[in-house]
């Protein structure tokens, strides 16, 4: 059974650019969260998205954002970059079998955004 | 707001020393604890979920268990294979937002 993907797996981009991301959940799993992790914040949980509707959000500003499709496939976008949005992005996805509190999130391996 | 504490930051241990990572949690409501294992460049790899006080898991050499306040992994006999970083979170509220401690780098030496 394939796990998270996520890609691109490595980025470079330039202050004042906007950067997509993308990842395909576990089959199955309907529930997908974005996570920033950094050596300073460790991992802060960005959203999560059910059945294409934002469900949870993060402290994060405005520039960031995500969106879920029909398939469960999930991006989140980045606009207007600065330096300190340098980070390893992850991804995660949950069966969220509706009565159940034992979801288990599975994580992706990550882009790796650096900010120039 | 919640929050989640490991201790300690770093730890090493020689071969087969045994010992204990702590996560302390301040969150309201909390619905599971989750321990992750995370090696460099990878993303975290689930180990164990626990949902209620004295609830314990245990997989090879890890084993982890949960107060109310707190929850321990406990590494038995670790071997150079377990050196990594292990993250403890929390799940509160609805849907599946976790809040992650800063986690434990484990290295385990010959």
């Amino acid at each position: 059974k394939a796990g998270v993907t996520q890609t691109p797996r490595y980025l470079i981009k330039t202050r004042g650019q906007q950067v997509t991301l993308s990842c395909s959940p576990i089959s199955g799993h309907r529930s997908v969260s974005w996570y920033q992790q950094t050596p300073g914040q460790g991992l802060q949980f960005l959203f999560e998205y059910f059945s294409e509707t934002q469900r949870n959000k993060g402290n994060f500003p405005g520039r960031f954002s995500g969106r879920q499709f029909s398939n469960s496939r999930s991006e989140m976008n980045v606009s207007t970059l600065e330096l300190g949005d340098s980070a390893l992005y992850l991804c995660a996805s949950s069966l969220d079998n509706r009565g159940s509190i034992k979801n288990i999130q599975y994580f992706g391996a990550g882009t790796r955004l650096s900010v120039l | 707001e919640d929050q989640v504490t490991q201790s300690p930051e770093a730890l090493r241990l020689q071969e087969g020393e045994s010992s204990s990572l702590n996560c302390s949690y301040t969150v309201s409501g909390l619905r599971g604890l989750f321990w992750y294992r995370q090696d460099p460049g990878k993303g975290p790899e689930f180990l164990f979920t626990l949902y209620s006080a004295g609830e314990e898991k245990e997989k090879e050499r890890l084993k982890a268990t949960l107060t109310k306040k707190e929850s321990f992994l406990h590494i038995t006999a670790p071997k150079p294979e377990d050196s990594a970083t292990y993250l403890c979170a929390g799940v509160t509220g609805g849907g599946n937002k976790l809040t992650f401690g800063t986690g434990t780098q484990l290295k385990v030496e010959l």
